[in-house]
């Protein structure tokens, strides 16, 4: 089965600058890669996300990147604000029929000093 | 906004009970999804549900994980005989179909053994 691992397991930014955090996996017949921000007590939350077809997509200043050949996609936060804070999971799902379900990465915990 | 709401927000249940978790969509979509999230890991597929069937399940969905969807609408995930382990967030999730399409999760139930 797939296997998403993600990196660093806790990253601290100062408000302003940018944060990445990158994730790799393990199967080459993953074609879709979300992203999502979970803050505490609630579930997650769906920021962004990229297909196998595309390399970059970005949304105001969120940005993911997706090497296929390598096997590995990034999430890029630009301008961080302390709203940023919160942990971040990347997912890979299987091609194949719509009940596949998301193989997660180990999460982000992301901290914005002030 | 959650796209599904899950009831209840809490629950706790003594060992060797059994417990019923619930999930309500706010639209009417076909595809439903259980994860599970142990306090401080990643978010775990459980099982997929199409059509009133199971369409994919993990390994962690054994024979005391049961789902169904009784009257059309609220999705279930019962568990027969719970036991400490089982302790975790329980999140509902529903999608849309193509393996390429996103999942939205709920808020979430926390779960508590005693």
């Amino acid at each position: 089965g797939e296997n998403v691992e993600q990196h660093p397991s806790t990253l601290s930014v100062q408000e302003g600058d940018s944060a990445v955090i990158k994730c790799t996996y393990s199967d080459s017949a993953s074609n879709y890669f979300p992203w999502y921000k979970q803050e505490l007590g609630k579930g997650p939350q769906l920021i962004i996300d990229i297909r196998s077809n595309v390399g970059e997509k970005k949304d105001q200043r969120i940005a993911v990147t997706l090497n296929k050949t390598a096997k590995h996609f990034s999430l890029h936060i630009t301008e961080t604000q302390p709203e940023d804070s919160a942990v971040y999971f990347c997912a890979a799902r299987l091609t194949g029929g719509g009940a596949d379900g998301l193989t997660f990465g180990k999460g982000t915990h992301l901290i914005i000093q002030p | 906004e959650p796209e599904v709401t899950q009831t209840p927000s809490h629950q706790v249940t003594q060992m060797g009970q059994e417990v019923i978790l619930r999930c309500v969509p706010i639209s009417n979509h076909l595809y439903f999804y259980w994860y599970r999230q142990i306090l401080g890991q990643k978010v775990e597929f459980l099982v997929s549900f199409y059509n009133n069937e199971i369409s994919e399940k993990s390994e962690i969905f054994d024979d005391q994980f049961s789902v169904e969807r009784p009257d059309g609408s609220n999705f279930t995930l019962k568990i027969r005989s719970t036991k400490l382990e089982d302790s975790a967030m329980y999140f509902c999730a529903r999608g849309v179909g193509a393996s390429n399409q996103p999942q939205h999760f709920g808020d979430g139930t926390r779960l508590s053994i005693l």
